[in-house]
């Protein structure tokens, strides 16, 4: 059974940090791996998709890197702002006839001014 | 704008009632899913539907139904058979992509809180 895994749980940096979230999972059979932002109450916002043959993608100030035989990911966010602060969800999408999403547990970032 | 629609926002149930919870998305997605989130706990998946009128069940389906009538709408009931129905629900859509591809970009809609009084 795949488990996806988030450290930290709960980050706090000041503004303008370079900081790492990091996300690993026990099983390397992927189609591919994603980052999604979630804002308070909010729903989900793709950040990121790296494909498994992909091993890193970059949006802006975000990176994300996929290491699929050692099982895991970061996200890297440069110079952080305080509307970066929201909750960082990374999600696997397995490789089987569906293609099921599985979440980690999140880490929640804030920023402060 | 193209997106998914939820609602209620917020919903509150007694014990012992039904509720059903509105996803309608005017993205043409073939796809579409219902994940529950709890505090400190990652999504689960609920129901998902990859054509009209055919659904299937995820890891936690009991005690919630479906029905995919259109392909515009999944709408999720909550039925008393569900002993802990306090959460956050998220409806989701997706191009399905044949699984070769790979590529299965969610777009989510803003959630409905569901709370048992």
């Amino acid at each position: 059974k795949q488990e996806v895994t988030q450290i930290p749980a709960a980050l706090s940096v000041p503004e303008g940090e370079n900081l790492v979230l990091n996300c690993s999972f026990t099983d390397s059979a992927i189609y591919n791996l994603q980052w999604f932002r979630q804002d308070p109450g909010k729903g989900l916002t793709s950040l990121l998709l790296i494909q498994s043959s992909q091993r890193e993608q970059t949006s802006g100030r975000l990176n994300a890197s996929l290491d699929k035989s050692s099982g895991r990911s970061t996200l890297y966010i440069a110079a952080s702002q305080p509307g970066d602060s929201a909750t960082y969800l990374c999600a696997v999408t397995m490789n089987t006839g569906f293609q099921k999403l599985v979440f980690g547990t999140g880490t929640r970032l804030l920023v402060s001014p | 704008d193209g997106g998914i629609t939820q609602s209620p926002k917020y919903l509150f149930r007694k014990e012992g009632q039904n509720v059903t919870l509105s996803c309608e998305q005017n993205l043409n997605h073939d796809a579409m899913y219902w994940y529950r989130q709890d505090p400190g706990q990652g999504l689960r998946l609920i129901y998902y539907s990859q054509i009209v009128n055919d659904f299937q069940k995820g890891d936690i389906a009991e005690g919630y139904s479906v029905s995919r009538e259109k392909k515009e709408s999944f709408p999720l009931t909550v039925t008393s058979a569900q002993k802990n129905p306090t959460a956050f629900y998220l409806c989701a859509s997706s191009i399905y992509y044949p699984a070769i591809s790979g590529a299965n970009v969610l777009t989510f809609g803003a959630g409905s809180r569901l709370t048992v009084l």
